[in-house]
């Protein structure tokens, strides 16, 4: 079991491009996390899918941003246009998705963003 | 929705000090409760958990225990260590995605 993984862990890009980050769960881990964390700030909820099913999508998901789960293995978050204010870590988090109350969500190291 | 508010740092602190971050919430249902820590550069790391009112989790010498009445979930160390100095997260959820507190930095001097 190697953890959850992400990449790429840096990205630095123009305002208006488009990135991709990807995300790596634990094997066997039906949920998958997508948050977003701004200095100095926890960690928000972006969205989650339960296999390649996404779930539920947090406001702060505007229509710039799209993530997949195609095989409900890995998962895609893709941003288009950015913009200066999507500078933050992109962090992503499995967990076993049994549906138990106390079900824990590891984390991955993170992909940081910064958009000049 | 769901709330959690945990005590603003930075903390700073001589090592083998006692510590105590404060974090309550507020929730509907019976969530989880969480402590995360997050070392510089790196993604957020499970320090403990308690799933269930009473319920007292335990890891590395931290402690923190679910109480229903106060709607807290404080962590405490008995003698902290430099290689704790890190930003710790509350967070509440379990099956469902996790809210957290804004973070405690701590800072452990030798």
């Amino acid at each position: 079991d190697t953890g959850v993984s992400q990449d790429p862990r840096h990205k630095i890009t123009k305002r208006g491009q488009n990135v991709t980050f990807r995300c790596d769960p634990i094997s066997e881990h039906n949920r998958l996390y997508w948050y977003r964390q701004t200095l100095g700030q926890g960690p928000e909820f972006l969205t989650y899918f339960q296999n390649e099913a996404q779930l539920e999508k947090s406001r702060l998901l505007s229509d710039r941003f799209s993530a997949e789960r195609p095989k409900g293995s890995f998962s895609t978050l893709e941003i288009q246009r950015t913009e200066q204010g999507d500078s933050a870590m992109y962090l992503c988090a499995s967990s076993s998705g049994q549906g138990a109350r106390q079900e824990t969500q590891y984390f991955g190291p993170g992909t940081r963003l910064l958009v000049l | 929705g769901d709330s959690v508010t945990q005590m603003e740092g930075p903390v700073t602190l001589s090592e083998e000090a006692c510590l105590t971050i404060n974090c309550t919430y507020t929730a509907t249902g019976y969530p989880s409760l969480f402590w995360y820590v997050q070392y510089p550069g790196e993604g957020l790391q499970l320090l403990l958990k308690a799933t269930k009112a009473d319920d007292k989790g335990s890891n590395k010498g931290f402690e923190a225990t679910y109480r229903k009445e106060t709607t807290s979930f404080h962590l405490e160390k008995g003698s902290v260590q430099v290689s704790d100095s890190a930003v710790y997260f509350c967070a509440v959820g379990g099956n469902t995605p996790l809210v957290f507190g804004k973070g405690t930095r701590l800072s452990v001097i030798a």
